[in-house]
């Protein structure tokens, strides 16, 4: 069965310090891989995500993750964080080929960016 | 943009009381899904659709039904709520055609069962 493990559920950082966390899947075969965020007292929203091509993918506000597929890993990475970053992050991957219905969520990761 | 509106954001029930979630989709999608999101567990998909009428269960389906009368529409309905459905429900939906779009979820719904 397919699963998703988030590293680390709680991250404290300061305002420029980098960011990464991490994401692995268990899947053998190929797949999409999505990073959502939630900001405090919003929806869950699209970051970023992979499907094809070129594994290192940029998504929105300065955010990036990288997919390696020998290591089942998709790591969303900020090289400098802001205080507005603070929000809980879901990495997600979806089976391809089956219809969209096979989407797993890891557990999440609450990042915390101190001022 | 795609929207999907949930009808309440806040519920209070009691146990043992019927209770209806709602949630519209405004893109004509044919797939919706209905997740709990609980700290520490992430989302767990209670019950998808991915046509009118049309329903399968997730993985946590036990205590839960669906309605999709409409394509636009796709309800929760918690037959005799108890404390343990107290959480955060989130609808979401997507194109099949277009999986790695990704999904567009609503605002979500705090449910608190006392």
């Amino acid at each position: 069965a397919q699963s998703v493990s988030q590293h680390n559920h709680h991250v404290i950082l300061s305002e420029a310090a980098s960011l990464e966390l991490g994401c692995n899947y268990s899947y053998g075969g190929t797949v999409n891989l999505f990073w959502y965020v939630q900001y405090p007292g919003q929806h869950l929203q699209l970051l970023l995500k992979y499907f094809s091509g070129d594994p290192l993918v940029k998504g929105i506000k300065g955010f990036e993750a990288e997919f390696i597929k020998s290591k089942f890993s998709f790591n969303l990475r900020k090289p400098s964080v802001q205080w507005s970053d603070t929000a809980e992050y879901f990495c997600a991957v979806n089976a391809i080929g089956t219809g969209g219905f096979k989407t797993i969520f890891g557990a999440g990761t609450r990042l915390f960016v101190k001022a | 943009d795609v929207k999907v509106t949930q009808s309440s954001r806040y519920l209070v029930k009691r146990t043992g009381e019927k209770v209806f979630l709602e949630c519209v989709q405004d893109m004509d999608h044919e797939n919706m899904f209905w997740y709990r999101q609980d700290p520490g567990l992430g989302l767990r998909l209670i019950y998808f659709s991915y046509d009118v009428k049309m329903k399968e269960k997730g993985d946590i389906p036990e205590g839960y039904s669906v309605s999709r009368e409409k394509k636009e529409r796709f309800s929760l309905i918690l037959e005799s709520a108890s404390t343990n459905q107290t959480s955060m429900y989130l609808c979401a939906s997507s194109s099949p055609d277009r999986e790695s779009y990704g999904y567009t979820f609503g605002s979500g719904t705090r449910l608190t069962v006392v």
